[in-house]
């Protein structure tokens, strides 16, 4: 029984698009996350959320906008997409920003054509 | 530019035997932590071991830091063929939990 659902699994979208990947924690956790993860590269921080307001954005792009409507939720906006963007994104929880372990969801992989 | 780093791209061992995962980092951290990523999930944690600490032990894993070579290591004894899956190195880099720097991975094959 997952507690941190994204949706949907996997995303095709087409260049030039706007996607919204969802993401929900039913841990009760106080921080949330956005991470990336590309063929071959790092698992890469993107974003980091501690009680609804942005902590820590190190996504070069404004394309990429998090967006958190409730606690338990932040959704990740993308616009304007690339072929570049195709990648697997996971979000994460921890109980406080700054809590020594992370939890994962399972990831929306996108792929961008 | 990358905080961490596994040393092998890939392994596979047959079950039974010990494999060894080893890790290096960049800058000073509060902890070390070691994931676990099984084909179509998330990472999941295995052991985080403190800045303060040289070896830690979970179940099968055992994890060894040693700060003045900035590496760690991850061994698995009895491997299991549900231990195959990528393993992940993560530091904080001395931000206090605040981010999290993952290297590439290790993806391990244990071959029954």
């Amino acid at each position: 029984d997952p507690k941190i659902i994204q949706k949907p699994k996997y995303l095709v979208a087409v260049t030039g698009s706007e996607k919204i990947l969802i993401c929900e924690q039913y841990l009760g956790h106080n921080a949330m996350y956005w991470y990336r993860q590309s063929a071959k590269k790092p698992l890469e921080f993107m974003f980091s959320y501690s009680y609804q307001k942005l902590m820590d954005n190190q996504t070069a792009s404004s394309r990429f906008q998090p967006q958190s409507s409730k606690k338990n939720h932040l959704d990740l906006q993308i616009t304007a997409l690339k072929p570049d963007d195709s990648a697997t994104y996971f979000c994460a929880s921890s109980q406080d920003r700054g809590a020594e372990r992370l939890f994962f969801g399972h990831g929306t992989k996108l792929s961008v054509l | 530019s990358q905080l961490a780093e596994e040393n092998s791209w890939a392994l596979s061992v047959h079950e039974g035997e010990s494999v060894t995962v080893n890790c290096s980092y960049k800058t000073s951290i509060t902890a070390l932590q070691w994931y676990r990523q099984k084909s179509g999930k998330g990472p999941a944690q295995l052991i985080l071991i403190r800045s303060n600490e040289r070896e830690k032990r979970n179940g099968r894993l055992r994890a060894t830091l040693d700060t003045s070579s900035q590496s760690s290591s991850l061994s698995i004894t009895a491997t299991r063929c549900e231990d195959t899956a990528v393993y992940f190195c993560a530091t904080d880099a001395d931000t206090g939990y605040q981010n999290f720097y993952f290297g590439k991975g290790t993806s391990l094959t244990v071959i029954p």
